[in-house]
């Protein structure tokens, strides 16, 4: 069975603070998507980037970074410089490419509070 | 705008009754999923379905029902079996199974007196 577990329920910074969430991932799978997604406060999440399971390579975009190390099952998410905006709760998921329908596994969610 | 309507965002429902949710796309995606969240649990999947006309059980589907009669429409139906019913709603679209990038709604959250 899949498992996707994020152990920080809410981190609070102050803006211009970096902040790093955890993923810790599970699965038997060799082929597999990993994702974050961004729920602010009205509601409806937003896709902030998939990663698959062959491509290691760390990314960047804009104050947002992203280091996927498959020999630990983590796929850590770090907001630099943070700003009030980015207050939200974050959600990691993962999804088995072989499974019908596509189904993705999310974690419990790390809440953000930027304060300014 | 494209995108995906969920209806209401706030419903009030007394025990023992059914309640449907409306969600509705105009993004062309084929496959279309309802989630449960509820604090600290991260998002459960209820149902799903790939095509007109099909849909699949999820992780928790016991006291839900679902129908994909259009392509544009997944409506959820909350029934009494439903033992703790109280919980925010989202609704998904994915435009290719194989992509795994989900769009949401902004969500129904129902709360039974």
């Amino acid at each position: 069975a899949q498992k996707v577990t994020q152990a920080q329920t809410e981190i609070s910074v102050v803006e211009k603070e970096d902040v790093t969430l955890d993923c810790v991932y599970e699965t038997r799978d060799t082929t597999y998507y990993l994702f974050w997604y961004k729920q602010p406060p009205s509601g409806e999440l937003v896709f902030l980037i998939r990663r698959n399971s062959f491509d290691e390579q760390n990314e960047i975009s804009g104050r947002y970074s992203w280091n996927f190390q498959k020999s630990t099952s983590s796929f850590n998410f770090t907001i630099t410089a943070s700003q009030v905006v980015d207050s939200a709760v974050y959600f990691c998921a993962l999804s088995d490419l072989k499974a019908a329908g596509n189904k993705l596994t999310f974690g419990g969610g790390t809440r953000v509070l930027v304060k300014p | 705008d494209g995108g995906i309507t969920q209806s209401p965002k706030y419903l009030f429902r007394k025990e023992g009754q059914n309640v449907t949710l409306s969600c509705e796309q105009n993004l062309n995606h084929d496959a279309m999923y309802w989630y449960r969240q509820d604090p600290g649990q991260g998002l459960r999947l209820i149902y799903y379905s790939q095509i007109v006309n099909d849909f699949q059980k999820g992780d928790i589907a016991e006291g839900y029902s679902v129908s994909r009669e259009k392509k544009e429409s997944f409506p959820l139906t909350v029934t009494s079996a439903q033992k703790n019913p109280t919980a925010f709603y989202l609704c998904a679209s994915m435009w290719a199974v194989n992509t795994g990038e989900l769009f949401f709604g902004e969500g129904s959250r129902l709360t039974v007196l």
